[in-house]
């Protein structure tokens, strides 16, 4: 069974870095074809992926947060970590730790790959 | 970046009601849109993956199909539990963009 859970800070100060973990459970981070994600959603609103590192450490962001985001995996720790630079209270939002799940190939090209499971997601304010 | 759009934003249906949402991509996705439900304080939840593949545990109400540039989430006959909010997001390129959200609730 595939488990996330985030931990981290849930109150940090505008400009300051934002670390976030991800601990995995139930596969290994360097197993081929496994992505590790991070999604964050701001009260009321639709999510926001943010980041994505697959297992041969290849890595994809947002574009818009691009400049202000790091992703590392640690296969020893079972662990993603997401850092997130110079923090703004419209950074505030619950930010979700996610498994990048490929279907099943069809005539040799994998058609679908989804998100599932998700974490529970970690609550995170951006306030002074 | 590939923008999703959903419709409606909201809607309001009887119990035993068939419920219609739509998305559409700004860009070509093949077959890589997927379907979630969100419930109040819950992580969203796959439902539908590449268009029209339900996933294991999902109740066979829920169906996804394609036409022409929209995709569309049916539920052919909504129960109390169906209450949430749904996404579609699409897998095809990073980055890999959710729509708007379409919440359902009850008459």
């Amino acid at each position: 069974q595939i488990t996330l859970k985030e931990s981290g800070p849930t109150l940090v100060k505008p400009t300051q870095t934002l670390t976030l973990t991800c601990t995995v459970s139930g596969f290994s981070l360097s197993n081929s074809g496994v992505g590790v994600g991070w999604i964050r959603q701001p009260p009321g609103e639709a999510p926001e992926w943010l980041a994505l590192i697959y297992w041969d450490d290849d890595k994809r962001f947002s574009t818009s947060l691009k400049s202000r985001l790091t992703i590392t995996k640690d296969t020893s720790k079972n662990q993603v970590v997401l850092t997130m630079t110079h923090m703004d209270p419209v950074d505030t939002a619950t930010y979700f730790c996610v498994h990048r799940q490929l279907g099943a190939k069809v005539r040799g090209i994998i058609t679908q790959n989804w998100f599932d499971p998700w974490g529970q997601g970690i609550q995170v304010t951006v306030s002074a | 970046d590939i923008l999703m759009t959903q419709s409606p934003s909201s809607l309001s249906a009887s119990v035993g009601d068939r419920v219609t949402i739509t998305c559409r991509a700004s860009q070509y996705i093949s077959t890589y849109l997927n379907w979630y439900q969100q419930k109040a304080g819950k992580a969203p939840k796959i439902l539908i993956s590449g268009i029209s593949s339900l996933q294991s545990g999902v109740p066979s109400r829920f169906s996804g199909s394609e036409s022409g540039t929209d995709f569309t989430l049916t539920i052919a006959s909504v129960e109390p539990e169906d209450v949430a909010t749904y996404y579609c997001q699409q897998s095809y390129s990073s980055p890999f963009t959710f729509g708007p959200g379409t919440t359902v609730d009850l008459k």
